[in-house]
């Protein structure tokens, strides 16, 4: 159980477009989910905190009007990447909390590796 | 604030040693969890363990262990007997209860050579 699922797999778009990154849980309902950035070789860095019929929160130096959320149902939340350059390029990874364990544990998708040329 | 340091960013170890992978954390509150992910390079997290604050006993499960001091904020893991499918890249991670973002460490390389 606790599977989260990420579409596309990877994706390659031109400089200036916009693509959408979707994040589902697959066997269970999520209130919460979190976008985390992985550029290579580092680390992941928190995004923003989804929550579903609510606004996101973004993390501090995050551009909320390049980077929009919407999480519309409790399986589902999406992250589209508006006017894309080549420094958002990057491994973006969605995780995804179930409202019924109170353990705090994240469930992470596979991730979606962005390339834009 | 929060903080997770890894102070190892790349370890190489033959095959068969054991290995210690060191993770100190930072936190002001009084109840959080940790975590170790393991980032093999198909790039997807693979949960590992979860500890919470006020649960100090050591863990083992098969070659894995773990070893969580809250008087040093610390919380390593040991592999032992490692093995080369043991080779990713290893998170330690901090959670907080209610808001559940978790705050990464640097992460550490281990390479398994056979």
């Amino acid at each position: 159980g606790a599977v989260v699922s990420q579409h596309p797999s990877w994706v390659i778009c031109k400089s200036g477009t916009s693509v959408k990154i979707e994040c589902r849980s697959l066997d269970f309902q999520a209130t919460t989910m979190f976008w985390y950035r992985q550029f290579p070789k580092q680390s992941l860095m928190l995004m923003a905190t989804s929550n579903e019929g609510s606004k996101a929160t973004y993390e501090q130096g995050v551009e909320k009007d390049k980077f929009l959320i919407n999480h519309a149902s409790l399986t589902l939340s999406t992250l589209t990447v508006t006017s894309a350059h080549p420094e958002d390029s990057s491994f973006y990874i969605c995780s995804a909390r179930d409202w019924e364990d109170d353990s705090y544990e994240q469930y992470f998708g596979p991730g979606t590796r962005l390339t834009v040329t | 604030a929060q903080k997770v340091t890894q102070a190892q960013t790349e370890i190489s170890v033959v095959e068969k040693e054991d290995v210690t992978l060191d993770c100190v954390y930072e936190t002001r509150d009084t109840t959080y969890y940790l975590f170790w992910y393991k980032q093999p390079p198909s790039g997807e997290l693979v949960f590992l363990i979860r500890r919470n604050s006020f649960d100090e006993q050591n863990e083992i499960s098969g070659r894995y262990s773990w070893n969580f001091q809250k008087s040093t904020s610390s919380f390593n893991f040991t592999i032992t007997a490692s093995q080369v499918v043991d080779s990713a890249v290893y998170f330690c991670a901090l959670s907080a209860p209610g808001g559940g973002k978790l705050i990464f460490g640097q992460g550490t390389t281990l390479q398994v050579k056979p």
